[in-house]
């Protein structure tokens, strides 16, 4: 175990459903980041908190909302997602945002029909 | 552009033998870092090189680094069925962002 848990771990929805992905740190870190994996394509950091305040969006869709409401927890609120949307996506934490080891957790499969 | 580009893609070995995977990079880095990703899970760090550094160990991994060449191996000694997995390395471009290559996937037949 990474310390990093994310639920739930597989996720089906229709293009019309609002659904959340969680994530959860027990590594006392302070940055949180929410990457997305697709087949055949490097990871895409798409949001960075710091301190429970967004510091970096990567020029996401509206359709994907994140949200801190401490430094323990991350969501990721989805709505209206594209079937292109379909991937694994990856919550990581680190101590601080610069150049330190970040930990993942194992991911929530996303499937968008 | 990508910043860290992992070669080869794919690599497939017999169990006992190394493995050795290449990242080259583009811009000057603060540090560059290798992980691990079993199919369809996170990633597990495996070991951080800094930029004033050449080499590191962990085991049985062992990381060079040469900031001229902007280049970075990752050798797997005696490997073993269980290292089957991706791997990907990060570099931390100065000022910016830990930025992921596509990874190579290594299997290690027994």
């Amino acid at each position: 175990e990474t310390g990093v848990t994310q639920t739930p771990r597989h996720l089906v929805m229709g293009m019309t459903n609002k659904k959340s992905l969680k994530c959860e740190q027990h590594l006392g870190h302070n940055a949180m980041y929410w990457y997305k994996q697709s087949a055949k394509k490097p990871l895409e950091l798409m949001f960075v908190y710091s301190l429970e305040e967004r510091v970096e969006n990567n020029s996401v869709p509206s359709r994907f909302s994140p949200e801190c409401p401490n430094s323990s927890h991350l969501f990721l609120h989805l709505h209206t997602l594209q079937p292109e949307d379909s991937a694994l996506y990856l919550c990581a934490s680190s101590q601080g945002q610069g150049a330190n080891i970040q930990y993942f957790g194992a991911g929530t499969r996303l499937s968008v029909l | 552009s990508q910043q860290g580009e992992e070669d080869p893609q794919a690599l497939s070995i017999q169990e006992g033998e190394n493995a050795t995977m290449n990242c080259s990079y583009k811009t000057s880095i603060n540090n560059l870092q290798w992980y691990r990703q079993n199919s369809g899970r996170g990633l597990v760090h495996l070991i951080l090189i800094r930029s004033n550094e050449r080499e590191k160990h962990s085991g049985r991994l062992r990381v060079t680094l040469d900031t001229s060449k902007k280049s970075s191996s990752l050798l797997i000694t005696a490997s073993r069925a269980a290292d089957t997995a991706s791997y990907f390395c990060a570099t931390y471009p100065i000022g910016s962002r830990l930025t992921f290559g596509e990874g190579t996937q290594l299997t290690v037949n027994p």
